[in-house]
């Protein structure tokens, strides 16, 4: 069985400052990947980055940057310097390999941004 | 380009009615998955779908059911409705079954059951 437990559910933070997203997970798959996902106030779930689980460089993108780490398997997110356009729910998600990829989510955290 | 397409985007219903949701995915992609978002929750995966046929299926219930047409479109069918069934269906696009890409998810339609 596969889970993402993402043990915060909200996160309010003063613009400009950094925020960590974190995200545990759990599968038996030797091979898996990864997900961050956005979801504005429209609903629309909009794909932020994937790793596989023989990738385990850091990755950074502008203002975000992810710390994937198989030994306590975990895929924490962090956003530097953060905007207020940055408020949104935030989900992290699990996908198996071959013929089991499905993708299972986490709760997600709320993050708010204020000015 | 066209993204993923859902219609409708709002639904109103009664319990006991049935109703179908409709998704079209991004040109050139065959594998449509459903997903359902109960408010303050994660989606939970409903259905897939790739060349037509059904590749995966979550816990749910017989009331739900889907199929894929020859386009790749595809519609999600609820009969019998709930309460319960009341949340945010999301479909989402990718090029195949085992994509290790992101998926392409839409905005969603948005069920109320009264």
């Amino acid at each position: 069985a596969q889970k993402v437990t993402q043990a915060q559910t909200e996160i309010s933070v003063v613009e400009k400052e950094d925020v960590t997203l974190d995200c545990v997970y759990e599968t038996r798959d030797t091979t898996y990947y990864l997900f961050w996902y956005k979801q504005p106030p429209s609903g629309e779930l909009v794909f932020l980055i994937r790793r596989n689980s023989f990738d385990e460089q850091n990755e950074i993108s502008g203002r975000y940057s992810w710390n994937f780490q198989k030994s306590t398997s975990s895929f924490n997110f962090t956003i530097t310097a953060s905007q207020v356009v940055d408020s949104a729910v935030y989900f992290c998600a699990l996908r198996g390999s071959g013929a089991n990829s499905k993708l299972t989510f986490g709760k997600g955290i709320t993050l708010s941004v204020r000015p | 380009d066209a993204g993923v397409t859902q219609s409708p985007t709002h639904l109103i219903k009664t319990r006991g009615q049935q109703v179908t949701l409709r998704c079209s995915p991004i040109s050139g992609h065959k594998s449509v998955s459903w997903y359902q978002q109960v408010l303050g929750q994660g989606p939970q995966f409903i259905f897939q779908y790739y060349e037509k046929e059904e590749r995966g299926r979550g816990n749910f219930p017989d009331r739900f059911s889907a199929r894929q047409f020859p386009n790749y479109s595809s519609e999600l069918n609820v009969n019998a409705l709930l309460l319960g069934d009341s949340a945010l269906y999301l479909c989402a696009s990718s090029l195949r079954q085992g994509s290790g890409n992101g998926y392409t998810f839409g905005s969603g339609t948005r069920l109320t059951v009264v």
